[in-house]
């Protein structure tokens, strides 16, 4: 079936790093994928998505393209604020195959200190 | 931006009672779906609802666990006799048809069974 793995955390950084969470896939069909973030306290919210290989999905300054050679759709951002601290899930979505549902990775837990 | 809404934001209850969680997709949606998170844990997919049927359920979502649509606006589920381990996070999500794959999530029931 599908997966997501995503790179372990908690990821701790100073503000105006650079972050870089890694997100691979296995997935039968060809999915679209999505990155979501959960602030504390709060329910998951979309950041970005790619629905094809190549594509880029940008928002709030964070970018990651559909890599479909390598299965991969790495999360970046070139500076990073302390209010990006959060949790961020990686996920797919294949509507030919899956009844639509989602597949999630484990989430990676961002800290940003000042 | 259209909103999923989700009710009760928190539930609490005794070991063996039901519970309901209530869900207000977004109108003009037609896929409907159930996820949870178990504190600290990944997001875990539980069912997906279309054309008045379950299209897909987990391993998760056994004989406990039923959904409805009562009417056309609200999303059910309902789980008829709590154990500890159904303590957590549940998510309602809808999503459009066609090449709109995107998730609409709400923020979420935190269901704590004592």
């Amino acid at each position: 079936g599908d997966s997501v793995t995503q790179m372990e955390g908690p990821v701790t950084l100073s503000e105006e790093a650079f972050l870089t969470i890694n997100c691979t896939y296995t997935a039968t069909g060809y999915p679209s994928l999505f990155w979501y973030v959960q602030y504390p306290g709060e329910g998951l919210q979309l950041l970005l998505k790619a629905t094809k290989a190549d594509d880029k999905g940008s928002n709030k300054g964070f970018e990651a393209t559909y890599r479909k050679e390598t299965t991969s759709f790495h999360l970046e951002k070139g500076s990073v604020q302390v209010s990006d601290s959060a949790v961020y899930f990686c996920a797919l979505t294949d509507i030919n195959t899956n009844a639509g549902k989602s597949t999630f990775g484990d989430g990676t837990t961002l800290t940003v200190k000042p | 931006e259209p909103e999923v809404t989700q009710t009760p934001s928190h539930q609490v209850t005794q070991m063996g009672q039901e519970v309901i969680l209530r869900c207000v997709p977004i109108s003009n949606h037609l896929y409907f779906y159930w996820y949870r998170q178990i504190l600290g844990q990944k997001v875990e997919f539980l069912v997906s609802f279309y054309n008045n049927e379950i299209s897909e359920k987990s391993e998760i979502f056994d004989d406990q666990f039923s959904v409805e649509r009562p009417d056309g606006s609200n999303f059910t589920l309902k789980i008829r006799s709590t154990k500890l381990e159904d303590s957590a996070m549940y998510f309602c999500a809808s999503r459009g048809t066609g090449s709109n794959e995107k998730l609409f999530f709400g923020s979420g029931t935190q269901l704590s069974v004592l």
